[in-house]
């Protein structure tokens, strides 16, 4: 089992660009979530989603969408990029009923 | 909402020596608190969890206290190691899809 991956490791991009970064999960889990990561700010939550075709808004979700069209995937796009989205974004899933969260490897995102 | 304040932010021990790590939470009805840690370049992960009917939690060198009156609970490492450097996180849940996180502790083992 990969158990949770994230695309892109890295990457950079200029203020307005677009782009989509990729969760995927082989454990079957239902709860699939996005977070960013700042230096002293610990983890945000920016979407979420309970299942396939549901997505929430969690803590900081300006900026930011989220589709889940299968349960394995979860995809955050950011329309217009802006300097303040630079950060780490993580990609966390859970089973439905249990709290613990299995994290990805983590994307670094730069925008300039 | 709910709120997560964890102190200190950077803690530096001795090897050997036990290391604390504290974390107070605003929403009483918040029932589940886990703590997970994130090695340098790495993604977090749980290593100890606690529940609000359990008082006190232990697993070899690592330990969780919760202190449900004051709202507050505790991470408690003995006999500290080089591997044990790394950034803690804790949070706070009462719902189990959403998990308010502390802004992290900075654990460095001294040799």
């Amino acid at each position: 089992n990969a158990g949770v991956t994230q695309t892109p490791k890295f990457r950079v991009l200029k203020t307005g660009q677009s782009m989509t970064l990729l969760c995927a999960q082989d454990m079957n889990h239902e709860y699939m979530y996005w977070y960013r990561q700042d230096p002293g700010m610990g983890l945000r939550l920016i979407h979420y989603s309970v299942g396939e075709g549901t997505t929430a808004k969690g803590e900081v979700p300006d900026g930011y969408n989220v589709s889940r069209l299968k349960k394995q995937n979860f995809l955050l796009g950011l329309e217009s990029a802006a300097p303040s989205q630079t950060s780490v974004y993580f990609c966390a899933s859970s089973w439905a009923g249990e709290e613990t969260q299995y994290f990805g490897p983590g994307t670094r995102l730069l925008v300039l | 909402g709910e709120n997560v304040e964890q102190h200190p932010s950077t803690l530096s021990v001795q090897e050997g020596d036990s290391a604390v790590i504290k974390c107070t939470y605003s929403d009483s009805a918040s029932n589940y608190f886990p703590w997970y840690k994130q090695e340098l370049g790495k993604r977090p992960q749980l290593i100890i969890d606690i529940r609000s009917n359990v008082g006190e939690k232990k697993d070899q060198r690592i330990a969780v206290t919760l202190n449900k009156t004051a709202k507050h609970f505790s991470l408690h490492i003995t006999e500290t190691q080089p591997e044990d450097s790394a950034v803690y996180f804790c949070a706070a849940s009462k719902s189990n899809y959403q998990l308010i996180w502390g802004a992290g502790t900075k654990l460095i083992i001294k040799p």
